[in-house]
């Protein structure tokens, strides 16, 4: 049974440009969050979807959006780049909101 | 709060001894409450939750107590292992939210 997948691994960009970042849930979860993770911080909370809409949103700018589709995975973009966006971008999915999440590895996400 | 700061507090325990790790929580309406591991490189691992209505949870090797009076929550690991070297967050989530608060962690240092 896999866990949530996330993908890449890695990722460079530099200033301004556009990113996407993958998830995969955990088979049998239907809610997905994201949460940006900065050096020696615990994760902060980006938003969570729930039968293919945004639930609820943490204090990110609408630069960060999101999506997610009938398979229940999980989609996180984010334009216009700048260098504080350089972190740890974690996925995690559950059964429910009030159940336990269960991570992904992250996405290490470096802005040049 | 949100998580904030940039240096860890850290917690060195002698291999074999019994381990203690606190958190002060923000909210006393949070009434779910959840203990992730996170090993460098990796996302953060589910240990054990516990809710509002509950004061103590035991697993294997790990005990959970929540005390409400004080918003203080706790994570007890026996006889710790060289393995249980990590980063350890609590995470809080409110009633009538979707958002996972998690603390500032504490690094786990195990000591031969």
């Amino acid at each position: 049974d896999a866990g949530v997948t996330q993908s890449p691994t890695h990722l460079i960009k530099t200033r301004g440009q556009q990113v996407t970042l993958r998830c995969s849930p955990k088979s049998g979860h239907d809610t997905v969050s994201w949460y940006q993770q900065a050096l020696g911080q615990g994760p902060q909370f980006i938003f969570q979807y729930y039968e293919e809409e945004e639930r609820q949103r943490g204090n990110f700018p609408d630069r960060f959006s999101g999506h997610q589709f009938p398979n229940y995975s999980s989609e996180l973009n984010v334009n216009a780049l700048l260098l504080g966006d350089s972190a740890l971008y974690l996925c995690a999915s559950s059964l429910r909101w009030d159940q336990p999440q269960h991570f992904g590895d992250g996405t290490r996400l470096s802005i040049l | 709060g949100e998580s904030v700061g940039l240096h860890l507090p850290t917690l060195s325990v002698q291999e074999g001894d019994n381990s203690i790790i606190n958190c002060a929580y923000s909210n006393s309406a949070s009434d779910y409450f959840i203990w992730y591991k996170q090993e460098s490189g990796k996302g953060p691992q589910f240990i054990i939750d516990i809710r509002s209505n509950m004061d103590k949870r035991q697993g294997q090797r790990v005990t959970v107590l929540l005390n409400k009076t004080v918003k203080h929550l706790s994570l007890q690991i026996a006889a710790t292992q060289p393995g249980d070297s990590a980063v350890y967050f609590c995470a809080e989530l409110t009633s009538g939210t979707y958002k996972y608060i998690f603390g500032t962690g504490t690094r786990l240092k195990v000591l031969a």
